[in-house]
């Protein structure tokens, strides 16, 4: 079955650290990626998508995702946290075309030590 | 720009009651989505309507019925709620192209079953 899994319920880094957060798709077909953030209290918000095409993807505010389809990996990466990035982090597939559905993964709760 | 819009922001009910949310978007979006939220979970769909009139059921529809009766609105109702019950039902819309499904989320409603 198509699945997407977030390895990490929850991950602390310290502002000003590098970040990676993991997710892991099983998909047969070519996947469309997407990383969405949730801020408390709020609805999620787009940080990047990937469509085919260059593996690594730019996002908003620094973020930047890595496409592997060796490793059926998606990984989220930034180069220095800040603390306003305290937020939990979901991964996202989309495995049909034209319907527009997503399957998540069940987040990663990052924390932000000062 | 646009904007989603959920009501109630909170919603209490009692066990074995109708319960009725309703989503608004000004994207013109097409495809509106519900999704169930539990804590420490992802999302998952629990219908969604490609344009007005048409529903389809997700992975989580026992339970719940939907009605997409103008493009711009999308109501959810759980038909029995469960005692104790407690989730976030968010809504979300998006344009379905070729490259262009980024879905867009409103702030939730948070259900809280006695």
């Amino acid at each position: 079955a198509q699945s997407v899994t977030q390895p990490d319920a929850r991950v602390t880094v310290s502002e000003g650290a590098s970040l990676q957060l993991r997710c892991k798709y099983s998909y047969f077909g070519t996947p469309y990626l997407f990383w969405y953030v949730q801020y408390p209290r709020q609805g999620l918000q787009l940080l990047l998508k990937y469509y085919p095409g260059d593996p690594v993807v730019q996002g908003v505010n620094g973020f930047e995702a890595e496409f592997s389809k060796s490793n059926s990996s998606f990984h989220l990466r930034k180069a220095s946290v800040h603390w306003s990035d305290w937020a939990v982090y979901f991964c996202a597939v989309s495995m049909e075309a034209n319907t527009g559905k997503l399957t998540f993964g069940d987040g990663t709760v990052l924390t932000v030590k000062p | 720009g646009g904007i989603i819009t959920q009501t109630p922001k909170f919603l209490i009910g009692q066990e074995g009651q109708k319960l009725t949310l309703k989503c608004q978007q000004n994207f013109n979006h097409d495809t509106m989505y519900w999704y169930r939220q539990d804590s420490g979970k992802g999302l998952r769909l629990i219908y969604y309507s490609i344009t007005e009139n048409d529903l389809q059921k997700g992975d989580l529809s026992e339970g719940y019925d939907a009605s997409r009766e103008k493009k711009s609105s999308f109501s959810l109702t759980v038909t029995s709620a469960q005692k104790n019950e407690m989730a976030v039902f968010l809504c979300a819309s998006s344009i379905v192209r070729v490259n262009q499904d980024t879905q867009y989320f409103g702030p939730g409603t948070r259900l809280l079953v006695l």
